[in-house]
């Protein structure tokens, strides 16, 4: 079946420091790609997407781009800061538009 | 202001309970699901609404079970059957399928003595 495979966490940064959250899936058909953001004690919130290869996704300084070649969607940012601080879920479409596959989340640490 | 209400944020109970977790919405969005969070495992989705009277299992269905008999209701029962029913549930909402954007509730903690 599908799935999302996320490096593990926590990564720690210093501010201002360039950030890379790695991402890989599988699936079948072609998936729409997402980056989630929860911070501690809410719900998620999108930070962004992309629908088809190629595509960038970009929101507040993020972004990540839909590489069909390695089946993957990693999440950059140039500078990070400590408001940041969050855990980052990727995650996939099912292909069938039924559902979000996620993959475990990544917790980012950003020190000042 | 549109959004998803869960409540309570936190809610205690007894083994052997039934317990039900409420999940409003406003948005006038034709999907609502529910998630389980468990720490290091990301997501994972219970049940799932597309249309009012209509919800299909999702991949941890069981000693769960929703209803869907309002568009912007979708309350999530825990039954006693869930044999590890302490979590952080989430509730969300899209306009149609998966492919749109869900909007997430703030959640609600379950915790089972």
């Amino acid at each position: 079946g599908d799935s999302v495979t996320q490096m593990e966490g926590p990564v720690t940064l210093s501010e201002e420091a360039f950030l890379t959250i790695n991402c890989t899936y599988t699936a079948t058909g072609y998936p729409s790609l997402f980056w989630y953001v929860q911070y501690p004690g809410e719900g998620l919130q999108l930070l962004l997407k992309a629908t088809k290869a190629d595509d960038k996704g970009s929101n507040k300084g993020f972004e990540a781009t839909y590489r069909k070649e390695t089946t993957s969607f990693h999440l950059e940012k140039g500078s990070v800061q400590v408001s940041d601080s969050a855990v980052y879920f990727c995650a996939l479409s099912d292909g069938y538009g039924n559902k979000l596959v996620f993959g475990a989340g990544t917790i980012l640490r950003v020190k000042s | 202001d549109g959004g998803i209400t869960q409540s309570p944020k936190y809610l205690f109970r007894k083994e052997g309970q039934n317990v039900t977790l409420s999940c409003e919405q406003n948005l006038n969005h034709d999907a609502m699901y529910w998630y389980r969070q468990d720490p290091g495992q990301g997501l994972r989705l219970i049940y799932y609404s597309q249309i009012v009277n209509d919800f299909q299992k999702g991949d941890i269905a069981e000693g769960y079970s929703v209803s869907r008999e309002k568009k912007e209701s979708f309350p999530l029962t825990v039954t006693s059957a869930q044999k590890n029913p302490t979590a952080f549930y989430l509730c969300a909402s899209s306009i149609g399928q998966a492919d749109y954007e869900q909007y997430f509730g703030p959640g609600t903690r379950l915790t089972v003595t």
